[in-house]
């Protein structure tokens, strides 16, 4: 079983028309991350949050963490063929036993923007 | 710019033979990471090291073992491959442990094991 649940696991929209992936867990962690991941290439984070209910934007992206800081949404407005790709969050926790601050990545969300 | 390479984008091998995957960063990290990335699965750890000659196990070691002589260098070793294992690696590379800092990533290595 996946520590972090993600959904949808895909999603095709049309250019112009807003979303919204879900990260879940049943674990607190410290940080979740955001990463967009494109065909042939490995992980590019997107942001980082660390706050419980803190909100972060860049541009078109708004990044929530939710208040107890177990799940985290992103949200794309206005979706453009460029946003397609893999989303993948992925959890850093000072839960773990081992006390380092391994990442813990969801299964991810493949988006297709269609122009 | 600040760079993480595999060796190999694709790598095709067959049922027990030896296989090395090569990983090089050039930003002085302690720490770095192989992972294997399966449709559904997301990325599963499969070791890490955070310093020369150390490493510890992740979720899925099984099957694999890690090399870490050079603060740079980074290999996952699949001492005898086998057909569950054709998957894409992927190795990253932090440099401190914190909440802030972001895991930098290869390319990886798409490997067929036939």
């Amino acid at each position: 079983t996946q520590l972090l649940e993600q959904s949808p696991q895909f999603l095709s929209i049309q250019e112009g028309e807003n979303l919204t992936v879900y990260c879940n867990s049943s674990s607190v962690f410290s940080s979740l991350q955001w990463y967009r991941q494109e065909p042939g290439e490995g992980p590019v984070l997107l942001v980082t949050v660390v706050t419980g209910g803190e909100v972060k934007k860049l541009k078109r992206l708004t990044f929530q963490f939710g208040d107890a800081r177990k799940d985290s949404s992103l949200h794309i407005t206005a979706a453009q063929p460029g946003d397609t790709g893999l989303y993948l969050c992925a959890g850093g926790g000072n839960f773990d036993l081992y006390n380092f601050n391994k990442f813990y990545f969801g299964s991810g969300t493949k988006l297709n923007v269609k122009p | 710019d600040v760079k993480v390479t595999q060796s190999s984008r694709y790598l095709v091998k067959r049922t027990g033979e030896k296989v090395f995957l090569e990983c090089v960063q050039d930003m002085d990290h302690e720490n770095m990471f192989w992972y294997r990335q399966d449709p559904g699965l997301g990325l599963r750890l499969i070791y890490f090291s955070y310093d020369v000659k150390m490493k510890e196990k992740g979720d899925i070691p099984e099957g694999y073992s890690v090399s870490r002589e050079k603060k740079e260098r980074f290999s996952l070793i699949l001492e005898s491959a086998s057909t569950n294992q054709t998957s894409m690696y992927l190795c990253a590379s932090i440099g401190n442990l914190g909440s802030n800092e972001k895991l930098f990533f290869g390319s990886g290595t798409q490997l067929s094991v036939l």
